[in-house]
Parts: C-alpha cells; sequence; structure tokens
C-alpha cells in the first residue's frame, strides 16, 4: 500500500512569492489534514477535510492560506503572498478513523 | 479543548537503558491518546493509540505506554532503547466526537552508544 505522498519536498521562496503544496493521501482515507511544523515545534492544525467537504478551517490564516480537496482524494495547500513567519514544514496525514493518521514526509518551506 | 504536555524537551539514555517519555492531558471527558514518532528529515509515525479497555497498551518496536486517569498521564517506555530509537517523540490527543488531534510539543530522545 502506497503511503502518503507530498511534492515538493521543498521549497525557497521570497517574501511576498506564491507557493503550492500537493498532497496525495492513501487510498480510501477519507479524512485529510494539513499541518504546519514550525522547527522543533509540534504539529499544528491548519485545516482538516471530510471527504470534499471542509471540517475545521479556524487556524488557517483565511487571508493568504487556502486549501482544498475537490474530489475528496488529492489535496492543495497554498499561500498567496509568503511571509518569513511561514517558515515550517508543512505535514499531510490521511486518516481511515479517528485514531490513527499517516503523514507524508513534508514539504520544507524557508521564505527569505 | 483538549490539551496536552510533554515536560522533558530533551530525554539522553545510553543504549540497553529503560526509558519513560512522559505526556499528561487535560480534558472533561473521554480521550483517545496516542504516541507517534518522528525522525530527522521524515513525518510522524504512529506508535500506539489508547480509548478504553486495559490501560497498558502495546506498540510497534517494543514501545508501550499506560494510561493514568487519575494522574492524567499516557506515559511511553522502553524496556531496552536501541541507538535507532533516537527521534522526536509527540504524545496527541483527541476527543471522540471529533477528527481534531491535538499534539505536544515533543521529546527528543537521544540514545548514546
Amino acid at each position: 500500500e502506497a503511503g502518503v505522498t507530498q511534492s515538493p519536498r521543498y521549497a525557497v521562496l521570497q517574501e511576498g512569492q506564491a507557493v503550492s503544496f500537493w498532497c496525495d493521501p492513501i487510498s480510501g482515507h477519507d479524512t485529510l489534514y494539513w499541518y504546519q511544523q514550525p522547527r522543533d515545534q509540534g504539529p499544528q492544525l491548519l485545516v482538516y477535510f471530510r471527504d470534499e467537504a471542509v471540517i475545521d478551517n479556524s487556524q488557517l490564516p483565511s487571508d493568504r492560506f487556502s486549501a482544498v480537496r475537490p474530489k475528496g482524494t488529492n489535496s492543495t495547500l497554498k499561500i498567496q503572498s509568503a511571509k518569513q513567519g511561514d517558515t515550517a514544514t508543512y505535514l499531510c496525514a490521511s486518516s481511515p478513523d479517528n485514531y490513527e493518521q499517516y503523514f507524508g514526509p513534508g514539504t520544507r518551506l524557508t521564505v527569505l | 479543548t483538549q490539551t496536552v504536555s510533554q515536560s522533558d524537551a530533551h530525554v539522553t539514555v545510553f543504549e540497553g537503558d529503560s526509558v519513560e517519555l512522559r505526556c499528561n492531558y487535560s480534558y472533561g471527558g473521554s480521550i483517545y491518546l496516542s504516541w507517534y514518532i518522528q525522525h530527522h528529515g521524515h513525518g510522524l509515525q504512529f506508535l500506539l493509540k489508547y480509548y478504553s479497555g486495559n490501560p497498558v497498551v502495546q506498540g510497534v518496536n517494543g514501545f508501550e505506554a499506560e494510561f493514568s486517569k487519575s494522574d492524567s498521564s499516557f506515559h511511553l517506555r522502553k524496556a531496552s532503547v536501541h541507538w535507532s530509537d533516537s527521534a522526536v517523540y509527540f504524545c496527541a490527543v483527541s476527543a471522540p466526537n471529533t477528527n481534531k488531534v491535538v499534539f505536544g510539543t515533543g521529546t527528543r530522545l537521544q540514545v548514546l552508544p
């Protein structure tokens, strides 16, 4: 069984640039999560979906961040105008239930 | 709202030692508890979980954790660590009526030869 895949693995931007992250969850997992993990910190939830519906995006900076999962499978997280404070690893995870999440390798973003 | 705290940012032990990584949580009702491991440069990997039943749960690679309602704790243990256990360990909690998971700040375990 293929795991959660993410691309790109690394991204380096200047402030003000846009970037998109892509996630392909494990087939059959209806719940998909995006986390932001600053260096030496735990993952912090940005948004999660059940199928194509957004369940909780309360921690997503809505003025610059957006996330979609149009067919309930793959998902894209986009930052419109990156700031230095966005420097972090962005993790995608999928889950078949409430108890166990399967994580991708993450995208390490550096904003200069 | 559920919260989780991991009081030890760093733990250093020698190979073959036993180790306990501490996790405390706060929540008024039933709760799911789990532990994840993150090796450098990788995503998190699930180790084990607890919701009900036997308070001692077994996970992969010889890890186990014990739930204590009285202490609001879910500490992770291993009897004999290997150098490959060096990683960051995250405790996580979630309420049964939500898919939202809250992670602790992590404990970095360093196993010396």
